[in-house]
């Protein structure tokens, strides 16, 4: 089956200690997004990328950071300098180029900070 | 900086109704605007992609309408189901090529009652 998943679906954090979160899809898209959702908040742009070894900082980039080093792949890095960590990461990929893109979006993976 | 506007925050009406979401945003050079499905806990689930030189677009039920010289967007839900509860969130990809991320706004959590 085609798709995104992300891993772990749930993440539980000391403060003070770095966390990746994990992101594959198989549809063989260029481009990949990670956002950050709050509740009853709208989705916020944290990094996207491209293509395979570049990536661009997005909204809210600051206490983050990503690499790019297969299509397949794009991992999330929530670091200590990050000042509330605790959400929901949702990951997406999609073609670009065209105005028919459509964003297409993992499960999520809701962090905690304890 | 773009901004995303939906109204109504919630929603709940009776089973079999047609109802209306509205989102609007305040710059109008986008290249495309989505509708997204998010049940609680999941990911998003896009249910239709107007592009910038379109007027509407329909799936099913679904009928989405886009007027980008006013910065407005409805979603047309026909003959309600309980199926159809759910947030439904409204974004907007800024103008251009290239992958790039959407802005989001905060969502219309949709009840049906059956």
């Amino acid at each position: 089956d085609g798709g995104i998943t992300q891993s772990p679906k749930y993440l539980f954090r000391k403060e003070g200690q770095n966390v990746t979160l994990s992101c594959e899809q198989n549809l063989n898209h260029d481009a990949m997004y990670w956002y950050r959702q709050d509740p009853g908040q709208g989705l916020r742009l944290i990094y996207y990328s491209q293509i395979v070894n570049d990536f661009q900082k997005g909204d809210i980039a600051e206490g983050y950071s990503v690499s790019r080093e297969k299509k397949e792949s794009f991992p999330l890095t929530v670091t200590s300098a990050q000042k509330n960590p605790t959400a929901f990461y949702l990951c997406a990929s999609s073609m670009w180029g065209a105005p028919t893109d459509t964003q297409y979006f993992g499960p999520g993976t809701r962090l905690t900070v304890l | 900086k773009q901004e995303v506007t939906q109204i109504p925050a919630a929603l709940s009406v009776p089973e079999g109704e047609n109802l209306v979401l509205n989102c609007s945003f305040t710059d109008s050079a986008i290249y495309n605007l989505q509708w997204f499905r998010q049940d609680p806990g999941k990911g998003l689930t896009s249910l239709l992609l107007i592009q910038s030189s379109q007027r509407e677009q329909t799936s099913g039920r679904l009928n989405a309408s886009l007027d980008k010289s006013s910065g407005r967007s409805t979603l047309y839900i026909a003959a309600s189901q309980p199926g159809d509860s759910a947030t439904y969130l409204c974004a907007v990809r800024r103008s251009g090529g290239g992958a790039d991320g959407l802005t989001f706004g905060k969502g219309t959590h949709l009840i049906i009652q059956p």
